[in-house]
């Protein structure tokens, strides 16, 4: 099983900040990486898919990066809507595995 | 549009089943697999398995073999999850999925609650 390792597990910053969250794998998984956003009560919300496209509607202050085993979620100049929590999924091979999430809070 | 409508909130008495659906509309259902996923409260989310709704094909975490089935229904499109002989363990939110990157899309949730 490949276990997605995701840090940091919460962080707290500014309005118009720009943070990076990392997801590393325990194996190559070939970019195939997806980040999601989640807020409370409600599902993930689709953000970017093979590590570096942005999904339909995402706002381009969201973007992806990494390959091999290392990836990272980068939102520049960020916004009141994106305090929320994160999540990388790795779908390379099954099972299907997760990071164990960021919580992203305002300072 | 693509759409994953869940069924409502469960609660259900330790060591019972509980069968949870995913209606879907705004797409040909055999077009994606439906994966199934788990996130118990304040927790992370844990992939629970997949089924190919062209062959009812299933892939589960070895984790939820034994918890779990996967089933579908082409003639409503909806797929299905069951899960047995339930312990408090067992309560949180759970989600259906697809997409063409595993996971586009996602159901609303259904909460299932474990409690005598």
């Amino acid at each position: 099983e490949i276990q997605m390792t995701q840090s940091p597990s919460s962080m707290s910053a500014s309005l118009g900040d720009r943070i990076t969250i990392t997801c590393q794998a325990t194996q190559d998984i070939v970019k195939n990486l997806n980040w999601y956003q989640q807020k409370p009560g409600k599902p993930p919300s689709f953000l970017i898919y093979y590590a570096t496209e942005l999904a339909e509607g995402v706002p381009s202050r969201f973007s992806g990066s990494g390959s091999g085993s290392d990836y990272s979620l980068t939102i520049s100049n960020l916004e009141s809507e994106d305090f929320a929590d994160y999540y990388c999924l790795q779908f390379y091979e099954f099972p299907y595995t997760f990071g164990g999430g960021t919580k992203l809070e305002i300072k | 549009e693509v759409q994953l409508q869940q069924s409502g909130p469960e609660l259900v008495k330790p060591g019972a089943s509980v069968k949870i659906s995913c209606k879907t509309s705004g797409y040909t259902f055999t077009e994606y697999t439906m994966h199934w996923v788990k996130q118990s409260h304040g927790k992370s989310l844990e992939w629970i398995g997949g089924i190919n709704p062209n062959n009812g094909g299933t892939s589960y975490n070895q984790k939820f073999k034994g918890k779990a089935t996967l089933t579908v229904d082409k003639s409503s499109s909806t797929a299905y999850m069951e899960l047995r002989s339930l312990t408090s363990e067992d309560s949180a939110v759970y989600y259906c999925a697809n997409g063409n990157y595993a996971m586009d899309y996602w159901g609303q949730g259904t909460s299932v609650t474990v409690s005598s």
